[in-house]
C-alpha cells in the first residue's frame, strides 16, 4: 500500500479564494482524521470520520471550514473563503477500528497551505 | 476535554546520553498513550505506544512509562544518536480514536 495520499503537497493562494485539500486513506482503514499543524497551536484535530460518517467536528475552527467523505477512499477539506491565518500544514491520517488492536494513526505527507 | 501538557519544549543532549520527555494528562479515563516522532518536513510517525493496563513498555533504545495515579507518562531514549533529532509528540486518548496531542519537544542530539 502506498500509505495515506494527500494532494496537493503545496498550495499557495490569495485571501478570499476557495481551497480544497484531498486525502486518500489506506485501504481497509475505516477511520479518517484531518489535523492542522502550526507553530503556535501545535497539532490540532479538526474532524474525524468513521465509515465515511463525521463523528466529531468540534475542532473545525469556523464555518469557513467543511469536510466531506463521499466514499471510503476519498475525503476533502475545504476552506471558503481562505484567510492568511489558515496558513498551516494540514495532515490527513487514517487507522483501523479500535477493535482491531492496531491503534496507530498513519499520517499522510501533509499539505502546506499558504494564504497570502 | 482532555488536556495534555508536554515538557520540555526543547532538549539538547550529547550523542550517547539519555533523553527524557514528560507528559501529563487531565482525563483519568484516557487509556491509550502514543508517542510520535516528526522529522523536519516529514509526517508524524508512531514510535511507541502504551495502554493503561501496562506500566512500562520498551522497544530497543526507547521506552515509555505510565503512572496512572499521577496521570503522567514519559518517553525515555537511551544511547541517543544524531538521527534521533526530531520533534516528539505525546498524545492521550480514551477511545483509541480522538488523540489529544502535546505541544511537542524538539530534541537535538549533538554529535
Amino acid at each position: 500500500d502506498a500509505g495515506v495520499i494527500q494532494s496537493p503537497r503545496h498550495e499557495v493562494t490569495e485571501m478570499g479564494q476557495e481551497v480544497t485539500l484531498r486525502c486518500k486513506p489506506i485501504s481497509g482503514h475505516d477511520y479518517l482524521f484531518w489535523y492542522r499543524q502550526t507553530m503556535m497551536r501545535g497539532l490540532e484535530l479538526l474532524i474525524y470520520f468513521n465509515n465515511n460518517v463525521p463523528i466529531d467536528d468540534s475542532g473545525m475552527p469556523e464555518d469557513r471550514f467543511s469536510a466531506k467523505m463521499p466514499n471510503a477512499s476519498f475525503s476533502t477539506l475545504k476552506i471558503q473563503p481562505s484567510e492568511p491565518r489558515d496558513s498551516a500544514v494540514y495532515f490527513c491520517a487514517s487507522s483501523f477500528p479500535p477493535t482491531s488492536g492496531v491503534n496507530e494513526q498513519f499520517f499522510g505527507p501533509g499539505t502546506r497551505l499558504t494564504v497570502l | 476535554g482532555e488536556n495534555v501538557e508536554q515538557h520540555p519544549s526543547t532538549l539538547s543532549v550529547q550523542e550517547g546520553d539519555s533523553a527524557v520527555i514528560k507528559c501529563t494528562y487531565s482525563d483519568s479515563a484516557s487509556n491509550y498513550f502514543p508517542w510520535y516522532k516528526q522529522e523536519l518536513g516529514k509526517r508524524p510517525q508512531l514510535i511507541i505506544d502504551i495502554r493503561s493496563n501496562v506500566g512500562e513498555k520498551k522497544d530497543q533504545r526507547i521506552a515509555v512509562t505510565l503512572n496512572k495515579t499521577a496521570k503522567h507518562f514519559s518517553l525515555h531514549i537511551t544511547e541517543t544518536q544524531p538521527e534521533d533529532s526530531a520533534v516528539y509528540f505525546c498524545a492521550a486518548s480514551k477511545n483509541f480514536n480522538k488523540f489529544y496531542f502535546g505541544s511537542g519537544t524538539k530534541l537535538n542530539v549533538k554529535p
